[in-house]
């Protein structure tokens, strides 16, 4: 059963910062890795999708990468501004047959001080 | 492109009603999963829907049941609700069955009192 841990459940950085939310999971079998972000009470916005072949996606200031021999992805956010404040979820998923699921950590709640 | 939009966004229900919450998928996306998230926690799987049928269930009791129709629109549907059913339930539709990117809608917050 694959579970996702999110480390730190909290952040808070000054503007301008540089920082990086950790993701580790625990079946390395999973297939692709996907990170949202998440604005209090809404849905779930897409950020970046890393493939099973690849190791790491980039969108303009964010960078993420996947090591499934280590059961890690991390998510790098550069020059941090106060709109990045959010809750930041990864998700990985794995293939039950053909059952393409997520399985979710708890989220990196982000605040980004002016 | 339309994206993915639910209905209602906000319900409240007493304990052992029954509700019915809708999901539109994105335009050509014939795959839907409904997730749950409980307050301060990540979505839980509920199950998927591939072209109308059922293609897998996550830990969740059978009065939780769902429907997709053949325009690829969503209902999950809950029986005998309970208050642990609060939560914001979400629905995400991606294209075909694949691990390609789920685009998830806004949500509906359903409150059992």
């Amino acid at each position: 059963k694959q579970e996702v841990t999110q480390i730190p459940a909290a952040l808070s950085v000054p503007e301008g910062e540089n920082l990086v939310l950790n993701c580790s999971f625990t079946d390395s079998a999973i297939y692709n890795l996907q990170w949202f972000r998440q604005d209090p009470g809404k849905g779930l916005t897409s950020l970046l999708l890393i493939q099973s072949s690849q190791r790491e996606q980039t969108s303009g200031r964010l960078n993420a990468s996947l090591d499934k021999s280590s059961g890690r992805s991390t998510l790098y956010i550069a020059a941090s501004q106060p709109g990045d404040s959010a809750t930041y979820l990864c998700a990985g998923y794995n293939s039950g047959g053909s059952n393409y699921k997520l399985t979710f950590g708890k989220g990196t709640l982000l605040t980004v001080n002016p | 492109e339309t994206g993915v939009t639910q209905s209602p966004t906000h319900l409240i229900k007493t304990r052992g009603q029954q509700v019915t919450l809708r999901c539109s998928s994105q335009s050509g996306h014939n795959t839907v999963s409904w997730y749950q998230q409980a307050l301060g926690q990540g979505p839980q799987f509920i199950f998927q829907y591939y072209r109308e049928e059922e293609n897998g269930r996550g830990n969740f009791p059978p009065r939780f049941s769902g429907l997709q129709f053949p325009n690829y629109s969503s209902e999950l549907n809950v029986n005998a609700l309970e208050l642990d059913d609060s939560a914001l339930y979400l629905c995400a539709s991606s294209l075909e069955l694949s691990g390609d990117t789920q685009y998830f809608g806004p949500g509906t917050r359903l409150t059992v009192l």
